[in-house]
C-alpha cells in the first residue's frame, strides 16, 4: 500500500459504542493529523501529533482520544458520541519539523454516523 | 490569527473552458506557504498547486496555475481547458512558514463541470 490509508471507510455506532478509527501512513513522515469534515464547515484541525508526541489538540472533546504508537500509525478511540459527531474524519501526514512546504498528503476518510 | 476566505461555495464552468477559484486570506506573517488542495467525489484529498509567499512567480501544473497577489493577499486558481475530472471541492489552504504543523483551509469551492 502507498500514501496514506484509513479503515474502516463507513462506520455506524451508536452512542453507548466504543470504536476505533485507523490510520496508516507509508510515506516516511514525523507528522500525523487528525480532521474532522462536516457539511459547509471548513475543515476542523483535532489532534496533531508529531515524532509521535501530540502538539496541538484543538478543544476537541475527550469522547475522542487519540493515539499515535509509532510515526506510521494514529488512532482515533470513540466512545459515548453524540449525533453532531457524525461527519468525514480525514488523517492526514507531512513529513514534519522541515524547511520545506510540507503540504499534507490525506487518507480517503471514515464516513462515521452516529445514530 | 491566520484566516483563508473562499467566496464561491459553488461554481460551474463548460468542460474544455477556463474558471477561476478566488481565495482570499489574512495573516500578519511575512512568510508562509500557500496550497490549492483538490476533493473529488472519492474523498482523498490531493494537492493541486503551491505557492511560496516570497516567491513572485506564480507557480504552475500543466493545466493549472495560480494568480498570486501578496499585497492584495489573494491566491486564485485558475484551471484551463476544464476536463470532466477536474469536478470536485477545491480548498485553498494557508502554512505559516514559522510553524510547520498546521494548515488553514478554506471552506471550499465545488466546481462542477458542465459537459
Amino acid at each position: 500500500e502507498t500514501g496514506v490509508t484509513q479503515t474502516p471507510r463507513h462506520l455506524v455506532m451508536g452512542m453507548t459504542n466504543k470504536k476505533s478509527l485507523k490510520c496508516e501512513q507509508h510515506l516516511g513522515h514525523n507528522a500525523m493529523y487528525w480532521y474532522k469534515q462536516s457539511a459547509k464547515k471548513p475543515l476542523e484541525l483535532m489532534f496533531v501529533y508529531s515524532l509521535e508526541e501530540r502538539v496541538e489538540n484543538n478543544s476537541v472533546p475527550s469522547r475522542f482520544s487519540p493515539e499515535c504508537p509509532n510515526s506510521s500509525h494514529l488512532f482515533l478511540h470513540l466512545h459515548t458520541l453524540q449525533p453532531e459527531d457524525s461527519a468525514l474524519y480525514l488523517c492526514a501526514s507531512s513529513q514534519g519539523r522541515t524547511l520545506s512546504y510540507n503540504e499534507q498528503f490525506f487518507g480517503p476518510g471514515t464516513r462515521l454516523t452516529v445514530l | 490569527a491566520q484566516t483563508v476566505t473562499q467566496s464561491q461555495p459553488e461554481m460551474s464552468v463548460q468542460e474544455a473552458e477556463t474558471v477561476t477559484l478566488s481565495c482570499t486570506y489574512d495573516t500578519s506573517e511575512s512568510d508562509y506557504y500557500l496550497f490549492w488542495y483538490k476533493q473529488p467525489p472519492s474523498r482523498q484529498m490531493i494537492l493541486v498547486i503551491r505557492q511560496e509567499a516570497y516567491k513572485q512567480q506564480n507557480a504552475t501544473e500543466n493545466r493549472f496555475s495560480v494568480n498570486f497577489q501578496k499585497a492584495a493577499k489573494s491566491f486564485s486558481l485558475k484551471i484551463s481547458d476544464s476536463q470532466l475530472g477536474d469536478a470536485a471541492m477545491y480548498f485553498c489552504a494557508y502554512r505559516s512558514a514559522y510553524r510547520d504543523d498546521k494548515i488553514i483551509f478554506g471552506k471550499g469551492t465545488r466546481l462542477h463541470i458542465l459537459p
